[in-house]
């Protein structure tokens, strides 16, 4: 069975200071990795996804994360945090004939002003 | 705005009781997932539809169940409702149910079970 281990269920920054959330998995063949994000009160949205092709992902809102498949991680990043960050984030990760994917706890990003 | 519609955005029961929660997926998407998030327990995926059929089982109580219709809605029944089914609902929908679409959620139904 797949996992997804979210290291941290709280992040804080300051404003403009970099944004690193991490995200490793266990699986034993290459995974579909996802980021979503919640802001308060609303569902989950799609960030950026890796399922094949280039390692170094780029999504929305200025993130992007690199999948290291030596390292099974998948980490999000944001070279300068702006104080609407402020959110929760997710890791997902699907693979072969798994069509649901597992989600990790979630990580808490506070932005400070 | 995902285009994924749920009702009621509010439920509040007492325990023992039965409720409906209805999903609506974004047009043209034909797989539907059901998920249950709580403080405690994080974000479980409780069920799956394709095009009308259970497609997948997560942790999914015997008291719940669901159902797609062919209009593609879906509802979450839950039944004798216990404390602990307090909970944010999600639905979620997908093109296919390959494991490289994304899901696009809903804003959910938050359960308050006194």
């Amino acid at each position: 069975a797949q996992s997804v281990t979210q290291l941290g269920s709280h992040v804080s920054v300051s404003e403009g200071a970099l944004v690193l959330l991490r995200c490793n998995y266990s699986s034993s063949v290459p995974p579909y990795l996802f980021w979503y994000v919640q802001y308060p009160n609303q569902g989950l949205q799609l960030l950026l996804k890796y399922t094949t092709g280039a390692t170094l992902v780029k999504g929305i809102n200025g993130f992007e994360a690199e999948f290291k498949k030596s390292e099974t991680s998948f980490h999000l990043t944001k070279p300068s945090a702006h104080m609407s960050d402020a959110a929760e984030y997710f890791c997902a990760v699907s693979r072969g004939g798994s069509y649901i994917p597992t989600f990790g706890r979630g990580t808490s990003l506070i932005v400070h002003p | 705005d995902s285009g994924v519609t749920q009702t009621p955005k509010h439920l509040i029961t007492a325990t023992g009781q039965r409720v409906t929660l209805r999903c609506s997926p974004r047009s043209g998407d034909l797989s539907v997932y059901w998920y249950q998030q709580s403080l405690d327990q994080g974000l479980q995926f409780l069920i799956q539809y394709y095009n009308g059929e259970e497609r997948a089982k997560g942790n999914i109580l015997e008291r719940f169940s669901a159902q797609q219709f062919p209009d593609l809605h879906s509802e979450l029944n839950l039944s004798s409702l216990e404390l602990g089914d307090s909970a944010l609902y999600f639905c979620a929908s997908s093109l296919r149910d390959t494991n490289y679409n994304e899901q696009f959620f809903g804003p959910g139904t938050r359960l308050t079970v006194l």
